[in-house]
Parts: structure tokens; sequence; C-alpha cells
């Protein structure tokens, strides 16, 4: 079956402090991963996503994910967590046929303190 | 260019009523999508438009109906409402072509059923 998963249901890290979110994809064909974050309130912004070739790809505001097939990961990164990055990040897979809808992890829930 | 935009942005219903959610893009995106989400359990989807003129069921369509207007225009409509649609929907687009696959979502509707 085709799922994601996202382990970690809320995550608090200190300002400063780096930050690893965990997503495990199970897909039986080659995947699209993405990782979308959303702030209160508000719709679903892409942070990154990955086709194909290198398997670090690096993403809007500081953050990067790193794609390894052998374990089927694809965690997000970032070396320096703001407070402004406390929001939901949905890590998420798709196929690479056109209409091809997108399967979202339960989500993850980043608190950031002071 | 305003992307995918959802109106209404907030919707009170009485059960047994019924409505329409309405989304457009302007990016002339072939593909288009409806999903909800509810706390804890990330977006999933109702119905998907892979083309102008196809419908298809998702992983939660019951409840639902849906119609691709045109291209730029797909609308999901609740007949007869139930606390159980108590969420936010959002609809999304895309466009797949020369390794390029790009979903974007719309700002949600809220919608509460009492």
């Amino acid at each position: 079956a085709q799922s994601v998963t996202q382990p970690d249901i809320h995550i608090t890290v200190s300002e400063g402090a780096s930050l690893e979110l965990r997503c495990n994809y199970s897909y039986g064909a080659t995947p699209y991963l993405f990782w979308y974050v959303q702030s209160p309130g508000q719709g679903l912004q892409l942070l990154l996503k990955y086709f194909s070739g290198d398997t670090l790809v690096q993403g809007i505001k500081g953050f990067e994910a790193e794609f390894k097939r052998s374990q089927s990961s694809f965690n997000l990164r970032k070396p320096s967590v703001h407070w402004s990055d406390a929001a939901e990040y949905f890590c998420a897979v798709g196929g690479t046929q056109a209409g091809t809808a997108l399967i979202f992890g339960k989500g993850t829930t980043l608190s950031v303190s002071s | 260019n305003a992307g995918v935009t959802q109106t209404p942005k907030f919707q009170v219903l009485k059960t047994g009523q019924s409505m329409t959610l309405q989304c457009a893009q302007d990016m002339n995106h072939n593909s288009m999508y409806w999903y909800r989400q509810d706390p804890g359990m990330g977006l999933r989807l109702i119905y998907y438009s892979a083309s102008e003129g196809t419908t298809d069921k998702g992983e939660v369509p019951n409840g639902y109906n849906v119609s691709r207007l045109n291209k730029r225009e797909f609308s999901l409509r609740l007949e007869s409402a139930a606390p159980s649609q108590t969420s936010v929907y959002f609809c999304a687009s895309s466009e797949f072509g020369a390794g390029v696959y790009e979903q974007y979502f719309g700002p949600g509707t809220r919608l509460t059923v009492t």
C-alpha cells in the first residue's frame, strides 16, 4: 500500500538548535517527494521537492532534505531553527503520471522554545 | 497571477443543508484536486480530475460530488451536509511535464456543520 509515515507528532526545539523531521514512505513506483509547511490558519506552502538526481535537495527558508532510497526516507533538516519556523510540516509522495494526487503524512507540529 | 483561489473562506451549515465549494486556477494546469484536512489526519484526497472532462474518486469520496466545469474550475458539492464533514477543504492544481511535477494549493475553506 502507498503511504507516508511521519513518526513524530510533535517536536520542540530550542531557537538556534538544529532540526530533523523524519519521513518514511511506501510507494510502488518511482516517487516524487515533497515537504510542505503550514502555519496556523494558513494554506500549504511548498518547502522543497525531490524528483531525481542529487539526493540532497535545498529548499526555501534554509531547509534541506535528503532522499535515501535504501531506507525509503526523505528527512527534512535545518541547521538553525528560528522562532518563525514554528508550524506544521507535511511530507508527501506522488507518482510520475499526470494527474497523480499526493499522499500525505499526518504531519509533525514543530514548536520553538526561546 | 492569483494561483489557486477558493470561495468561500468560511462557511457554517446546518445538518442536511447543501453547498458548493468553488475552486479556480489561472496556471493553465490540467489536473485539479480536492482534499480535506482534519486534525491528526493530514490531508486526504476526496476527488480529483486528471484532465478536463474526467473526475475520479479519492480516498474519502462519500457524501461529496464534483464538477470539472472547464479547465480552470473544479467545484465540490455537499448535497446533505453532516457534522462529520466539518473540516478544512483544500483545492489544488498540478501540471506534469519535462520532469516537472508541481502541485499548488489554495488557501482553504473552513467548513463547520452543526
